[in-house]
């Protein structure tokens, strides 16, 4: 049962480009969160998402940042004109519910780095 | 709002030497869980731990143990005999009803164990 996928791994970006990041959860996951690490900070929630719904996006920056979950593929984060400030590893998690006690699993990450 | 705390930012011990973290938690919540995260320099994040709020046992699992005690909203992380391998950063967070089911961490604390 392969865990929570994220791709890719590392993605270099020029100021002004699009960055899209990538999410697929484990298998029989409908829910998934992105988290934002920036450098030498801790992870910060941006949004929740369920198939086709996005849930909470309280902690998404309101400019040039969009998530989306489709009912087929990945879950989809994507940076319009990205800036230096945007360079972080990006989490995305996944649970089986929404309900509180199910579990998230952490994907390996997503470090974009802008230049 | 809910808030976690690890004021600890850096701690370097000596191989075989014992080293705890501290958490402290925020929450008007009365039912909660707490978690503990080990990101290794890989930059993967491991789930070490759950605890609920009704479950106040303290838990060891091999050289880790944990002390919870609601009284002091503090939910501590001792590293038994260090090891090399246990250098990383260790992040505590919070999931509670009110906030949905976003994970709110604490902003880590860095361990360097050396040989």
């Amino acid at each position: 049962n392969a865990g929570v996928m994220q791709n890719p791994r590392h993605l270099v970006r020029r100021r002004g480009q699009e960055a899209r990041l990538r999410c697929s959860p484990m298998k029989g996951h409908s829910h998934v969160y992105w988290y934002r690490q920036l450098p030498e900070e801790g992870l910060k929630f941006m949004v929740y998402l369920q198939k086709e719904n996005i849930i909470d996006e309280s902690g998404m920056p309101k400019e040039r940042f969009s998530a989306e979950f489709p009912k087929e593929g990945p879950s989809i984060l994507r940076i319009q004109q990205v800036v230096r400030g945007d360079s972080a590893a990006y989490f995305c998690a996944s649970s089986r519910m929404g309900q509180d006690h199910y579990e998230q699993y952490f994907g390996p990450g997503t470090r974009l780095t802008v230049t | 709002a809910q808030k976690v705390t690890q004021a600890q930012t850096e701690i370097s011990v000596v191989e075989k030497e014992d080293v705890t973290l501290d958490c402290v938690y925020e929450t008007r919540d009365t039912t909660y869980y707490l978690f503990w995260y080990k990101q290794p320099p890989s930059g993967e994040l491991v789930f070490l731990i759950r605890r609920n709020s009704f479950d106040e046992q303290n838990e060891i699992s091999g050289r880790y143990s944990w002390n919870f005690q609601k009284s002091t909203s503090s939910f501590n992380f001792t590293i038994t005999a260090s090891q090399v391998v246990d250098s990383a950063v260790y992040f505590c967070a919070l999931r509670t009803q009110a906030a949905g089911n976003k994970l709110t961490f604490g902003g880590g604390t860095r361990v360097l164990v050396k040989p």
